[in-house]
């Protein structure tokens, strides 16, 4: 089963609305989680590394007001979209680390801003 | 800054045949640590296979085997014995192996088809 949760899987918002997507490493702690995006038929863009107890990292052109990301604990990170706007229309996938092991990726969430 | 470069868009392969997915990478790094995942219409990213570059040794899962050429910053994947399943986008990635929390790094993808 999955070890790395997404929810939701998809969100239809209103433009101007603020969305949360929650990223959960279910049996294991994450001291750190990735942010990416991908726009369809594209590769995984990097947006920002999530840390545990600190602020994260952004990559360079990702505005860290639009984009906010918390990691609250060791097995939660969470991205909320501010005042979403269609051109942020994407998919979002998160990723995290088994200590010392494998990478794992979250389900994606698709969003859609109307 | 390390980049992968997949220059096949769209790739495709009879049922049952094989089919060679390229890759390749620049780093200036000597330990890191290369990837293919599939992902497939679900949009879930799964890992095929990695490959550690300290090891001569191709890595090889099943069907899905490598061609590892360090010096030629080469990784290509080979799919044997070709299933519908296969069918999907395959991505290349690079991690450093300089701390234990760098991000992967992606190439923009292959998608491959499988004809029966």
């Amino acid at each position: 089963g999955a070890v790395v949760s997404q929810h939701p899987s998809w969100v239809i918002c209103k433009s101007g609305t603020s969305v949360k997507i929650e990223c959960r490493s279910l049996d294991f702690q994450a001291t750190t989680m990735f942010w990416y995006r991908q726009f369809p038929k594209q590769s995984l863009m990097l947006m920002a590394t999530s840390n545990e107890g600190s602020k994260a990292t952004y990559e360079q052109g990702v505005e860290k007001d639009k984009f906010l990301i918390n990691h609250a604990s060791l097995t939660l990170s969470t991205l909320t979209v501010t005042s979403a706007h269609p051109e942020d229309s994407s998919f979002y996938i998160c990723s995290a680390r088994r200590p010392g092991g494998e990478l794992f990726f979250g389900e994606g969430s698709r969003l859609t801003v109307l | 800054a390390q980049t992968v470069t997949q220059s096949q868009p769209e790739m495709s392969v009879q049922e049952a045949e094989t089919v060679t997915l390229s890759c390749t990478y620049d780093t200036s790094e000597s330990d890191y640590y290369l990837f293919w995942y599939k992902q497939p219409p679900s949009r879930q990213m799964i890992l095929v296979i990695r490959q550690e570059a300290y090891k001569q040794q191709n890595a090889t899962e099943n069907r899905f085997s490598v061609n590892f050429q360090k010096a030629a910053k080469s990784f290509s994947l080979k799919i044997s014995d070709s299933q519908l399943g296969d069918a999907a986008m395959y991505f290349c990635a690079y991690r450093s192996a300089m701390s234990g929390n760098t991000p992967l790094v992606f190439g923009k993808g292959t998608r491959l088809s499988v004809i029966a």
